[in-house]
């Protein structure tokens, strides 16, 4: 079965705190993904990574940063957390698609309270 | 850009129904994948089916099935004799054939009424 973790099911921080959200997956999967889940807004994508050291911007990387430095492990960095983003935040990963299936793995989401 | 639709934010079902949702999508492509995803309250999200843009048979697995039209861009799902336990948020979602990135709709919470 294919595994992501994450480090934290429930996290409290202060305004203008550094968070760091940790994901792990097993699968030795090439792509991995940070989303942030809000109620009315589905899933929005805000970084990807294809490769270790490799990052893609997603559609709202604003306020956001991430580091992949093991093929394994993505993190999601909060610069500065501020109380628009306090949300659940989704980690995913998948194999490299070049022709066929996009599916993606998710992990159990972290869920973020920034007071 | 892709976008995804789900215009139902809220659905439910007495126990042992059967219940459809719906979901509409915009793309220029021709080759694509469409999945519907499942996430249980409190719980990691899984692939409930996974339809490709290419086969005209609709998907199936078991009591979950889609209605796949193509020319209208509609991907519903169908849950027939619906389960306590298929209670959850449902994603549709779209991805392009060789692209890495996904795009989910807006969600629709199912809830069964015993």
């Amino acid at each position: 079965d294919v595994k992501v973790t994450q480090s934290s099911r429930y996290l409290v921080k202060r305004t203008g705190e550094k968070v760091f959200l940790e994901c792990v997956q097993d699968m030795d999967h090439e792509n991995m993904f940070w989303y942030r889940q809000d109620p009315g807004l589905g899933l929005r994508l805000i970084y990807f990574s294809y490769d270790v050291k490799m990052k893609e911007k997603g559609d709202i990387p604003e306020g956001y940063s991430v580091s992949r430095e093991k093929k394994e492990r993505f993190s999601l960095i909060l610069e500065s957390a501020s109380t628009n983003q306090t949300s659940m935040y989704l980690c995913a990963s998948s194999f490299v698609q070049t022709s066929g299936n996009n599916e993606q793995f998710f992990g159990p989401g972290t869920r973020l309270t920034v007071l | 850009a892709q976008t995804v639709t789900q215009s139902q934010p809220e659905m439910s079902v007495q126990e042992a129904e059967t219940v459809t949702l719906s979901c509409t999508y915009d793309t220029s492509e021709s080759d694509y994948y469409l999945f519907w995803y499942k996430q249980p309250p409190s719980r990691q999200m899984i692939l409930v089916i996974r339809q490709e843009a290419y086969k005209q048979q609709n998907a199936t697995e078991n009591r979950f099935s889609v209605n796949f039209q193509k020319a209208a861009k509609s991907f519903s799902l169908k849950i027939s004799d619906s389960q306590l336990g298929d209670a959850a948020m449902y994603f549709c979602a779209y991805g392009e054939e060789g692209a890495q990135k996904l795009v989910f709709g807006q969600g629709t919470r199912l809830t069964i009424n015993p």
